[in-house]
Order: C-alpha cells, then sequence, then structure tokens
C-alpha cells in the first residue's frame, strides 16, 4: 500500500508569490489533514478536509486554503507569501469514518517552502 | 479547547538510560492518544495510541505509554534507550475532530 505523497518536497518563493502544495493519501483514506511545522511552535493545525469538504479548521488567515478532489488528493494554496510562512508543511491521511482506528493519522515526508 | 503541552523541549540521556517524556493534555472527554516521532528530514511516524482499554498501551521500537485519567497524562517510556532513538517526539490529543500536537520534545542520546 503506497503511503502518503506530497510534492514538490522543497520549495523556494518570493514575498508576495503564492504557493500550491499537493497531497495524496492512502488508497482508500477520505480525510486528509494539513498542518504547518515551524521551529519552537510545533505542528499547527490547518485545516482537515473529507469528502471534498472541509471538516475541521485551525486559526490561520484566509490566505491559506485548501481543496479536496473526488478522488481524496487534496492541495493547499498560500497566497501572498510572507516571510514567517518559511516551515514543512505537513500532509497527513485517515480513513477519517468506522471504528477508532479510522482516526490514525498517517503522514507524509511534507512539503519545505522557503521565502526569500 | 483542547490542548497538548509538552513541558520539555529537550531531553538528554545517556544510551542505555530509561527513559519518560512527559505529556499533558486538556479535553472535553476522553479523548483518542498519540504518539508520533519524527526523525531529522522526515515526516512523523506513529509509535503508539490510545483509544480506550488498558491504560498501559505498547507501541513500536519497545516505547510504551500510560494514560492516567486523574492526572490528564500521557507519559511515554522506555526502559533502555538506543542511539537511534534521538529524533523529535510529537505527543497528540484528538477524536473524530481534529488532532492536535504538542510542540515537541528533542530527544539527545550521550554515547
Amino acid at each position: 500500500k503506497a503511503g502518503v505523497t506530497q510534492t514538490p518536497r522543497y520549495l523556494i518563493k518570493t514575498r508576495g508569490q503564492q504557493v500550491t502544495l499537493s497531497c495524496s493519501p492512502i488508497s482508500g483514506h477520505r480525510s486528509v489533514s494539513w498542518y504547518q511545522q515551524t521551529p519552537g511552535q510545533g505542528l499547527q493545525f490547518l485545516f482537515e478536509y473529507f469528502s471534498e469538504t472541509q471538516r475541521n479548521k485551525g486559526n490561520f488567515p484566509g490566505r491559506f486554503s485548501g481543496r479536496q478532489f473526488s478522488n481524496s488528493r487534496s492541495e493547499m494554496n498560500v497566497s501572498t507569501l510572507e516571510l514567517g510562512d518559511s516551515a514543512l508543511y505537513l500532509c497527513a491521511s485517515r480513513s477519517g469514518q468506522g471504528d477508532s482506528g479510522a482516526n490514525v493519522l498517517t503522514f507524509g515526508a511534507g512539503s519545505r517552502l522557503t521565502v526569500l | 479547547a483542547q490542548s497538548v503541552t509538552q513541558p520539555d523541549i529537550h531531553i538528554t540521556v545517556s544510551e542505555g538510560a530509561s527513559l519518560e517524556l512527559r505529556c499533558n493534555y486538556s479535553y472535553g472527554a476522553t479523548p483518542y492518544l498519540f504518539w508520533y516521532v519524527q526523525s531529522p528530514g522526515q515526516g512523523l511516524q506513529l509509535l503508539l495510541k490510545y483509544f480506550s482499554g488498558d491504560t498501559l498501551v505498547q507501541g513500536i521500537k519497545g516505547f510504551e505509554a500510560e494514560f492516567k485519567r486523574s492526572q490528564s497524562s500521557f507519559n511515554l517510556r522506555k526502559p533502555s534507550v538506543h542511539w537511534s532513538d534521538a529524533a523529535e517526539y510529537f505527543c497528540a490529543v484528538g477524536a473524530e475532530d481534529k488532532i492536535i500536537f504538542g510542540k515537541g520534545t528533542r530527544l539527545h542520546i550521550l554515547p
């Protein structure tokens, strides 16, 4: 079973640009969550999508958005990039319904964004 | 509101010594609890999880954790650490709603 795949793994952008990150979940998983990881702040929850609908949202500005497609693949977009957006963006999938085991997150390797 | 606190940012132990990483949480009901490990440049790997039942749970790589409801804690333990255990460890809490993480504890191993 393939794991969670995130692309690109590394990217460099400049302030004011926008970026789109992609996440392909484990086959059969309908939930995709996004986290921002920075030194000192740990993993901060961005949002979760389930069956193409945003199910939960963290406390991030509207510049951060996401979507999920019918095949469960998800993208997140950050517009008008700021220096503070430099981070490792982690995607995680879970089946999202069923027994308690459905709530175990499986993570991708992350997309490291550097904003200059 | 749910929250997770890992009070130790860094911990250093000697190889072969025992380890305990602390985790306290705040949640409205009995949550699901998790410990994950992250090696440099990698994503997070699940070490163990607690959903219900026996409060002492066993995980991979010889780790175990104990859920103590009265203390709202879920501490991670290992009787004898190996140099390969050097990594960052994250405690997480949640349920069918969002799962949130603590800020992590970085484990350093002395030879």
